[in-house]
């Protein structure tokens, strides 16, 4: 199993540029969310997904969207791209209580 | 909504002393989580524990309920466990989302 992926790993945006950040999980796991962690700071959620078809916002989702067509992919989308927004952004999956089983990350820089 | 908190922020010690790391929060809980986070950035679940204790060859993550505290030890330590560690509860009581600590940077020398 390849278990969590992310693509890319690193990105460059300049100033309201879009992208979008790729997730993906082979484990059939229900659950999936994306983090972003900022330096000095815990985890934050962005959304959160409890199956194909059902997304919710977490604790900061403004400037992002998400959606989840299949079980295995979560997309994040990035509209209008700020410096703010200069992270490091983790997905994750798990099952209902379970642990979570987080990707490798992408390390994205807004100038 | 919960309320992660850990100590020390930073931890630096020499190879083979016994390391502890302490995680108190707010709300009670279903099951607390422990993390490391690697120098080159990828995290690992290290525990789940909702009581009692786990033990995962060094590693001993300890919880109790009634206090709201869970620790995390490390016996012999070797440079190899230098890491942030992290602890993360349920946002509330039986919810999946979590809230995380801010981490504890250890650094252990040869």
């Amino acid at each position: 199993n390849a278990g969590v992926t992310q693509t890319p790993k690193f990105r460059i945006l300049k100033i309201g540029q879009s992208m979008t950040l790729q997730c993906a999980q082979d484990m059939n796991h229900n659950y999936m969310y994306w983090y972003r962690q900022d330096p000095g700071m815990g985890l934050k959620l962005i959304y959160y997904s409890v199956g194909a078809g059902i997304t919710d916002k977490g604790e900061v989702p403004n400037g992002y969207n998400v959606s989840r067509s299949t079980t295995e992919d979560f997309p994040l989308r990035l509209e209008l791209a700020a410096p703010s927004q200069t992270s490091v952004y983790f997905c994750a999956s798990s099952d209902r209580g379970a642990t979570q089983y987080f990707g490798p990350g992408t390390r994205l820089t807004v100038l | 909504k919960n309320e992660v908190e850990q100590s020390p922020q930073n931890l630096t010690a020499q190879e083979g002393e016994f390391i502890t790391i302490n995680c108190s929060y707010s709300v009670g809980i279903s099951a607390l989580h422990w993390l490391q986070q690697h120098p080159g950035g990828g995290i690992v679940s290290l525990f789940m524990l909702s009581s009692g204790k786990k033990k995962h060859g060094r590693l001993i993550a300890t919880i109790n309920i009634q206090e709201k505290h869970s620790s995390l030890h490390i016996t012999a330590s070797h440079p190899r466990d230098s890491a942030v560690y992290i602890c993360a509860a349920p946002e509330y009581t039986g919810f999946q989302k979590l809230v995380f600590g801010t981490g504890t940077r250890l650094l252990v020398s040869p």
